[in-house]
């Protein structure tokens, strides 16, 4: 059974770069079922999709973040990894990886969510 | 984008109840609908997948429906652990986008 695990800084200071990875076990991220995403959410808000990740490489990055992301792959350790540039306090949330079905694009299973927070 | 607006966005009702939420897209998106429960601390869980298709594991109470711009997520009988947070989300177009939500609370 596919899961998910985040890991990351909890805290990031306000310009800095926020910089996540999700550990992928039960199965390997180099597969044409799933994508790999990420969503944050912010404290007592909604979700927010903030891009994903193919087997193939391709990105799909919210138009709202795409200056500042990057989105990668590291197949060797089966994980993939978020870095979100120049961060302010707008960015702190609840920051969550997912498995994202290929065909129909849904996002199960989900990690457990990190909670970042930028602040000096 | 498309806008995901959901209905109501909170509701009390009782143990029992029938209830039913709304998500309304900015345009069609031919049942690329997914609903998610989601309980205070925790990671969502999706319940509801292309608009009316029940994950595994989730219980026959959970139901989906909808087409076009249009959906529904109902419950049929609320039980006591059904009283979270529930989304819906859109995966017809990027940016993938959620609604804002719908707090289901006891009365």
């Amino acid at each position: 059974q596919l899961q998910l695990q985040e890991s990351g800084p909890g805290l990031v200071k306000p310009s800095e770069t926020l910089s996540l990875t999700c550990s992928v076990s039960g199965g390997s991220i180099i597969t044409k079922t799933y994508c790999w995403g990420w969503i944050r959410q912010p404290p007592g808000k909604g979700l927010e999709w903030i891009g994903s990740i193919c087997y193939s490489g391709n990105t799909y990055y919210n138009p709202s973040l795409k200056s500042r992301l990057t989105i990668s792959l590291d197949t060797s350790k089966n994980h993939f990894s978020l870095r979100l540039y120049s961060v302010t306090a707008a960015d702190t949330a609840l920051y969550y990886c997912a498995g994202q079905d290929y065909y129909d694009r849904r996002f199960d299973p989900w990690g457990q969510g990190t909670l970042v927070t930028v602040s000096s | 984008d498309i806008q995901m607006t959901q209905s109501p966005s909170s509701l009390s009702a009782s143990i029992g109840d029938r209830v039913t939420i709304t998500c309304r897209a900015s345009q069609s998106i031919s049942s690329y609908l997914n609903w998610y429960q989601q309980k205070p601390g925790k990671a969502p869980k999706l319940l509801i997948y292309a608009a009316s298709s029940l994950q595994s594991g989730v219980p026959s109470r959970f139901s989906g429906s909808g087409s076009g711009a249009d959906y529904t997520l109902t419950i049929s009988s609320l039980q006591p652990e059904d009283f979270a947070s529930y989304y819906c989300q859109q995966s017809y177009g990027p940016p993938r986008t959620f609604g804002q939500g719908t707090k289901l609370e006891i009365k």
